[in-house]
């Protein structure tokens, strides 16, 4: 059935540093990839989405590649910062719904 | 600031009641999805309502159900609550039936069940 996979659940880096979170899916339909950051006690924001039609897309720190073959994709964050520290989900959208992945706490240490 | 807005923010039930949130879509949008979001979790997709029509269903038993009214708003309503029920409930607003864009959402009705 429809599933996202996302590593790691939890990852701590040094401000400055660079954060990596992979997410892999099983439908081969989904078409659209979006990325949010949760804060505590907070909705979900979108901060970068990437369709299939495309291999990467850099938003300033952020950027989202896509290896559709490998049913792959990733969030990278250059240059973290304490604000970055949230729960970051991946998703993907088949047909009319968004299936996530069970987050990466992020922890910026200063 | 999204448009999509949520009420209650907060609520307390017990088991074997009713409950029902509601949720007011950012204007233009035509579709709400409502997710549960248990504690350390990813939202799960309950259901989706366009045209004030279910337009699918995730798994969740009939005891979840929904309304979507002319203006687009929408309804969640969960009979005979279950402790598992506690969680947050997010409605997300967007823009066309299977949308492939980006889903609005609210900050959510966190619902505990005692």
């Amino acid at each position: 059935g429809e599933n996202v996979e996302q590593h790691p659940s939890t990852l701590s880096v040094q401000e400055g540093d660079s954060a990596v979170i992979k997410c892999t899916y099983s439908d081969s339909a989904s078409n659209y990839f979006p990325w949010y950051k949760q804060e505590l006690g907070k909705r979900p924001q979108l901060i970068i989405d990437i369709r299939s039609n495309v291999g990467e897309k850099k938003d300033q720190r952020i950027a989202v590649t896509l290896n559709k073959t490998a049913k792959h994709f990733s969030l990278h964050i250059t240059e973290t910062q304490p604000e970055d520290s949230a729960v970051y989900f991946c998703a993907d959208m088949s047909s009319y719904k968004l299936i996530f992945g069970s987050g990466t706490r992020l922890l910026v240490r200063p | 600031e999204t448009g999509v807005t949520q009420s209650p923010t907060h609520l307390i039930k017990t088991r074997g009641q009713q409950v029902t949130l509601r949720c007011s879509s950012q204007s233009g949008h035509n579709t709400v999805s409502w997710y549960q979001q248990a504690l350390g979790q990813g939202p799960q997709f309950i259901f989706q309502y366009y045209r004030e029509e279910e337009n699918g269903r995730g798994n969740f038993p009939p005891r979840f159900s929904g309304l979507q009214f002319p203006n687009y708003s929408s309804e969640l309503n969960v009979n005979a609550l279950e402790l598992d029920d506690s969680a947050l409930y997010l409605c997300a607003s967007s823009l066309g039936q299977g949308a492939t864009g980006e889903l609005f959402f609210g900050e959510g009705s966190r619902l505990t069940v005692l």
